[in-house]
């Protein structure tokens, strides 16, 4: 699985536009890029994927340039309760039958200031 | 929505001592899948499976074991406890067909002293 790279931590403020970038070099061609965000002592909680160009939710955008090496994962007017870490994965598509294990690197932690 | 619900939430146990987890993923999701976070870091994949069957393995260690049951609960156990597995285990479940989508059940606080 591709190694990804992003920020160790950001600071923000309320209302603002977050946007966190991911490298990832090594993604192969059934790659998907996910994104999970995680409060202290809850689980990861799934917000985003994408395989290229943009995808937007009622969440989040995720933007994805043609070659897949990067990722942006933007955020709109976060708010205090955005506070957590951000996790960047590539996760190989299974079509049939099989799992995709998680692999977590060093996530990113985003704190929003009043 | 119904959740991952994850039994016990907090857990302690003395060192060689044994422990068992226990998941109950989400009404129709075929996959389940244990990941460990010790204090301060990142998630790490231990093992998951689908439709009963081991699929996957990840950083598990041997004194640990895992299965999946005929009504899709799932079961870690953990024997000869150690300082070190004092973490928070998480269980996940999915569909198989978009598993990077994965729910994530409240944890189970383990505390080894």
């Amino acid at each position: 699985l591709a190694k990804t790279t992003q920020p160790i931590s950001m600071d923000s403020y309320e209302g603002q536009e977050v946007n966190i970038t991911c490298s990832h070099n090594n993604i192969a061609t059934n790659d998907y890029i996910t994104w999970y965000q995680q409060f202290p002592s809850q689980g990861p909680r799934f917000i985003i994927q994408g395989y290229k160009t943009k995808v937007t939710n009622e969440v989040a955008s995720l933007f994805i340039p043609a070659d897949r090496k990067s990722s942006t994962l933007s955020l709109p007017r976060v708010s205090l309760s955005d506070t957590a870490v951000y996790y960047c994965l590539v996760v190989l598509f299974h079509g049939s039958g099989n799992t995709g294990k998680l692999i977590f690197g060093q996530g990113t932690t985003l704190q929003v200031k009043p | 929505a119904a959740g991952v619900i994850q039994s016990p939430r907090h857990l302690i146990k003395e060192k060689r001592e044994t422990a068992t987890l226990k998941c109950y993923p989400i009404p129709r999701h075929d996959t389940v899948y244990w990941y460990q976070q010790g204090p301060g870091q990142d998630p790490q994949f231990l093992i998951s499976f689908y439709e009963k069957m081991q699929s996957d393995k990840g950083s598990i260690p041997d004194r640990f074991s895992a299965q999946q049951f005929s009504d899709y609960h799932s079961e870690l156990n953990m024997s000869s406890l150690e300082l070190g597995d004092s973490a928070l285990y998480f269980c996940a479940s999915s569909l198989v067909r978009s598993s990077y989508e994965q729910y994530f059940g409240p944890g189970t606080r383990l505390t080894v002293t």
